[in-house]
C-alpha cells in the first residue's frame, strides 16, 4: 500500500493568515493526488485533483502543487469557513489511500 | 448534478453482516468505478474498495476476505456488504462518485448486540 503522510496533524491560525499542508507519498503517484475538506458533520468536498487542478466552483484561494511523492496545499488569507480538517488521497496505485488529515483550527 | 443516497440498516449485530446501498441519481451507474469510503467515529477515511459495471470490482486488501461489492444497472445502484463485523467496523460508510466530486451523505452503522 502506498503511505500518505499528511502533516502537520493540526494547526491554529487566524482569519487572514496563509496555511500550507504538506503530504509525502511513499512512493511515486505521479500527479494522482486528491485534497479534501471536511467539516463535522458532512461528507468530504473535493477541492483539488491532479494535485494542482481546481474543482469546478473552489475559490482562488486554494491551491496545490507537486507530483511525485511530495504535495503541498495552500489557503491564502483563511477565512472563517475555512475551519476545517484536510485530506489528501492518492490514486496512484490501489488500495487508494489518504492522508491522516489536518485540522486547521482557529487561533 | 449526480447525487448518492446510501440506505441500509443503522445497527447491526457482531460476526453479523453489513448490508448497505447506494441509489445513483441524475447520472448513469454505467461508467468509471463507484466507491465505499468508511470513517470511522473521530477518525480518518478508509477506502473500502470500488465496482466497474463491466470490470467487475477492486477491493482494500484489509477487508477483502469480508467485503463484496455489487452493481444493479438496472436500478443504478451499488452495494456494499461486510461480513463478520466487529465493534471495529462501527463507522460513518459514504459512497463515492468515481471522480471522487460526488459523496453521499453517509450512513452511520453501529456493531453492537
Amino acid at each position: 500500500d502506498i503511505q500518505m503522510t499528511q502533516s502537520p496533524s493540526s494547526l491554529s491560525a487566524s482569519v487572514g493568515d496563509t496555511v500550507t499542508i504538506t503530504c509525502q507519498a511513499s512512493q511515486d503517484i505521479s500527479n494522482n493526488l486528491n485534497w479534501f475538506q471536511q467539516k463535522p458533520g458532512n461528507a468530504p468536498d473535493l477541492l483539488i485533483y491532479d494535485a494542482s487542478n481546481l474543482e469546478t466552483g473552489v475559490p482562488s484561494r486554494f491551491s496545490g502543487s507537486g507530483s511525485g511523492t511530495h504535495f503541498t496545499f495552500t489557503i491564502l488569507s483563511l477565512l472563517p469557513e475555512d475551519f476545517a480538517t484536510y485530506y489528501c488521497q492518492q490514486y496512484g496505485d490501489l488500495p487508494l489511500t489518504f492522508g491522516g488529515g489536518t485540522k486547521v483550527a482557529i487561533k | 448534478q449526480v447525487q448518492l443516497q446510501e440506505s441500509g440498516p443503522g445497527l447491526v449485530k457482531p460476526s453479523e453482516t453489513l448490508s448497505l446501498t447506494c441509489t445513483v441519481s441524475g447520472g448513469s451507474i454505467r461508467s468509471y468505478f463507484w466507491s465505499w469510503i468508511r470513517q470511522p467515529p473521530g477518525k480518518g477515511l478508509e477506502w473500502i474498495g470500488y465496482i466497474h459495471h463491466t470490470e467487475g470490482p477492486r477491493y482494500n486488501p484489509s477487508l477483502k476476505s469480508r467485503v463484496t461489492i455489487s452493481i444493479d444497472t438496472s436500478k443504478n445502484q451499488f452495494s456494499l456488504r461486510l461480513s463478520s463485523v466487529t465493534a471495529a467496523d462501527t463507522a460513518l460508510y459514504y459512497c463515492v462518485s468515481p471522480s471522487m466530486d460526488v459523496w453521499g451523505q453517509g450512513t452511520t452503522v453501529t456493531v453492537s448486540s
